[in-house]
C-alpha cells in the first residue's frame, strides 16, 4: 500500500507569493492533518480535515488555509508568505478522525520563502 | 492548555549502550501519549502509545516507554541502542475525542557513536 504522498517536496517562494501544498493520503484513509516543523517553534498543528470538514485548527493566522476534496486528498494554501512562514509541512493520514486513530506521517514538503 | 517537555536537546550514547529519553506532560486529566522518530529527510514514525491501562507500553524496534501520572512523564526507553536509532525523538500528547490536536515536545537528538 502506498504510503502519504506530498507534492511538491521542494518549494522556494518570495515574500507575498502564495503557495498551494498537496497531500494524498494513504488509500481508505479519510482523515488528514497538516503541521508546521521549524527549527524554533518545533512541530505544530496547523488542521485537521475528515471527510472534507475541517474539524480542528491550530493557532495560526488566517493565511493558512486548507481544504480536503471528496477523494480525501488535501490541499493547504499560506497566502501573503513572510519570511518566518519556512518550514517543513507535514502531512499525515489516518483511517479516523481523532487520536485513536494511528497516524501516518508523509516526507514533508521543505518551503523556503525568500 | 496542554504542553510537552522534552528536557534534553541531544543526547549521545555509544551503540549497545542503554537509553532513556525524558519527556514530561501537562495537563489536567489522562491524555493520550505518544513517542515519534523522525530520520533525516523524513516524515514520523510513530513508535509507541499509551491511551490507558497498563503504564509499560511496548513499541517498534524494540521500544517500550513507562507512563507514571505521579510523575507525569512518559520516558522512552531501549535496553541496547543500534547505530540505525540515530535520529530525532519527539513526545506528543494529545486530549482525546475526536478532535485531533497533538501537542509535541521540541525534540531530542539521538546521537550514537561506534
Amino acid at each position: 500500500k502506498a504510503g502519504v504522498t506530498q507534492t511538491p517536496r521542494y518549494l522556494i517562494k518570495t515574500r507575498g507569493q502564495q503557495v498551494t501544498l498537496s497531500c494524498s493520503p494513504i488509500s481508505g484513509h479519510r482523515s488528514v492533518s497538516w503541521y508546521q516543523q521549524t527549527p524554533g517553534q518545533g512541530l505544530q498543528f496547523l488542521f485537521e480535515y475528515f471527510s472534507e470538514t475541517q474539524r480542528n485548527k491550530g493557532n495560526f493566522p488566517g493565511r493558512f488555509s486548507g481544504r480536503q476534496f471528496s477523494n480525501s486528498r488535501s490541499e493547504m494554501n499560506v497566502s501573503t508568505l513572510e519570511l518566518g512562514d519556512s518550514a517543513l509541512y507535514l502531512c499525515a493520514s489516518s483511517l479516523g478522525a481523532g487520536a485513536l486513530h494511528e497516524q501516518y506521517f508523509g516526507p514533508g514538503t521543505r518551503l523556503t520563502v525568500t | 492548555a496542554q504542553s510537552v517537555t522534552q528536557p534534553d536537546i541531544h543526547i549521545t550514547v555509544s551503540e549497545g549502550a542503554s537509553l532513556e529519553l525524558r519527556c514530561n506532560y501537562s495537563y489536567g486529566a489522562t491524555p493520550y501519549l505518544f513517542w515519534y522518530v523522525q530520520s533525516p529527510g523524513q516524515g514520523l514514525q510513530l513508535l509507541l502509545k499509551y491511551f490507558s491501562g497498563d503504564t509499560l507500553v511496548q513499541g517498534i524496534k524494540g521500544f517500550e516507554a513507562e507512563f507514571k501520572r505521579s510523575q507525569s512523564s512518559f520516558n522512552l526507553r531501549k535496553p541496547s541502542v543500534h547505530w540505525s536509532d540515530a535520529a530525532e525523538y519527539f513526545c506528543a500528547v494529545d486530549s482525546g475525542g475526536s478532535n485531533y490536536k497533538l501537542t509535541f515536545g521540541k525534540g531530542t537528538l539521538l546521537t550514537v557513536n561506534p
